[in-house]
């Protein structure tokens, strides 16, 4: 069964700073992975998504990930932090079976806090 | 485009009472899926269907919560009775794909907020 592990529920950046989220993922087959945010009392909106194509994956609001194969990894980052990103972002992952169909298992989530 | 619509925002209710909870996908959209987030978690799919036909209920509580999509497009989850641990936020996603498309995107509702008290 696949799972995603995202190291950290909470990370403080300034404002202006690196924006560093790490997600890794578990799957005996080749994944689908999905970056969410959420923000306060709202659904979940997609970030990015990697399936299969470029490694690096560009998404909304200057975010971008790099699936690395070797290290079951898909990080998110954001070269410099706006007061707007404060949010839980969610990493998801669905593989390519049969059996899962469209299933996306979610991370834990990580809130991120952005200081002025 | 309308996104995902859900209806209440927000149910206090008491344990072992019932709760009905609706949604409206995205117009055209075949999948719908329902979501559990307690807390501190990540979303937990419940049950996803199909038009009006369930695909996976495989972690749906059966004893207590059911869910139907009349006519393919709204939907409605209910808890029946109540537990103090369903109090979570309940999401509903919808995606375009017929069939199985992996890197279909699911859109979400804002969700309703559950309080058990």
């Amino acid at each position: 069964a696949q799972s995603v592990t995202q190291l950290g529920s909470h990370v403080s950046v300034s404002e202006g700073a690196l924006v560093l989220l790490r997600c890794n993922y578990s799957s005996s087959v080749p994944p689908y992975l999905f970056w969410y945010v959420q923000y306060p009392n709202q659904g979940l909106q997609l970030l990015l998504k990697y399936t299969s194509a470029a490694t690096l994956v560009k998404g909304i609001n200057g975010f971008e990930a790099e699936f690395k194969k070797s290290e079951t990894s898909f990080h998110l980052t954001k070269p410099s932090a706006h007061m707007s990103d404060a949010a839980e972002y969610f990493c998801a992952v669905r593989v390519t079976s049969e059996a899962a169909g469209n299933k996306l298992t979610f991370g834990g989530g990580t809130r991120v806090l952005v200081k002025p | 485009e309308a996104g995902v619509a859900q209806s209440p925002r927000y149910k206090i209710i008491e344990k072992r009472q019932s709760v009905a909870f609706w949604c409206n996908p995205i117009s055209g959209h075949a999948t719908l899926y329902w979501y559990q987030q307690i807390l501190g978690q990540g979303p937990k799919l419940l049950i996803q269907f199909q038009n009006n036909g369930v695909v996976d209920d495989s972690q749906l509580p059966k004893d207590r919560f059911s869910a139907e999509r009349l006519k393919g497009v709204d939907s409605t989850l209910k808890i029946q009775p109540a537990k103090l641990e369903d109090s979570a936020v309940y999401l509903c996603a919808s995606s375009l794909a017929e069939g199985v498309l992996y890197q279909e995107t699911q859109y979400f509702g804002p969700g309703t907020r559950l309080l058990v008290l």
